[in-house]
């Protein structure tokens, strides 16, 4: 398998633009995590999808942050507008949850708001 | 609840030296356990976990973690560190027979000097 996909791996815009992340989960896996990554906050959990309905989104920081699952094979995170504050790197990870809650990250999007 | 504390933000050592990295934990109910390693530009990746079967968990590139209930401690070690292990480590827990969703620590920085 080739693991998590992340696209774009890199991604720069100004800030008030519109951000669309995209990740790929391992095949045969039925949960989906996105993260934020920075050196202030460290490593936080934006939103939780089970099956392709999200679960917890306690973690989504404001309104302008929205993510989607449309099918098992798919999902999006979008930024609208965003802000300097918003630049971190953005993971996505995949579980199978009878392999007792491992994760698998993808290679994770840096993105940077001007 | 649940909750990690990793004791150290950066942990420096000699090549060839003991690694110790430490982990203490806080759960409810019995937990699952994880160590995963983040090295520079890529994705969290495991390194080892526990779910309850044997207290001395062994992972890879020659990591070991053991679980000790009395200490609420998770810590992992590596008896003679090298270079390539320079990396991000990352303790995580989830209680078992809950949701699945992990809560990281803030990760200890691992530096190896020759």
């Amino acid at each position: 398998d080739a693991g998590v996909i992340q696209s774009p791996r890199h991604e720069v815009t100004e800030m008030g633009q519109e951000v669309t992340l995209r990740c790929k989960p391992i095949s045969g896996h039925n949960s989906l995590f996105w993260y934020r990554q920075t050196m202030m906050r460290g490593l936080e959990l934006l939103i939780y999808f089970n099956n392709n309905v999200p679960i917890d989104d306690s973690g989504m920081p404001e309104d302008r942050f929205s993510a989607k699952m449309p099918n098992a094979s798919f999902s999006t995170l979008k930024i609208q507008p965003s802000e300097p504050r918003d630049s971190a790197v953005y993971f996505c990870a995949s579980s199978d949850t009878g392999q007792i809650y491992e994760q698998y990250f993808g290679p994770g999007t840096r993105l940077t708001v001007t | 609840a649940q909750s990690v504390t990793q004791l150290g933000s950066h942990v420096s050592v000699s090549e060839g030296a003991l690694v110790l990295l430490r982990c203490n934990y806080s759960s409810s109910v019995p937990p699952y356990l994880f160590w995963y390693v983040q090295y520079p530009n890529q994705g969290l990746q495991l390194l080892l976990k526990y779910t309850s079967a044997a207290t001395l968990v062994k992972g890879i590139n020659g990591f070991e973690a053991e679980f000790k209930k009395s200490e609420t401690s998770f810590h992992l070690t590596k008896p003679s560190a090298h270079m390539s292990d320079a990396a991000e480590y990352f303790c995580a827990v989830i209680a078992s027979g809950g949701s699945y969703i992990p809560t990281f620590g803030r990760g200890t920085s691992l530096i190896v000097h020759p």
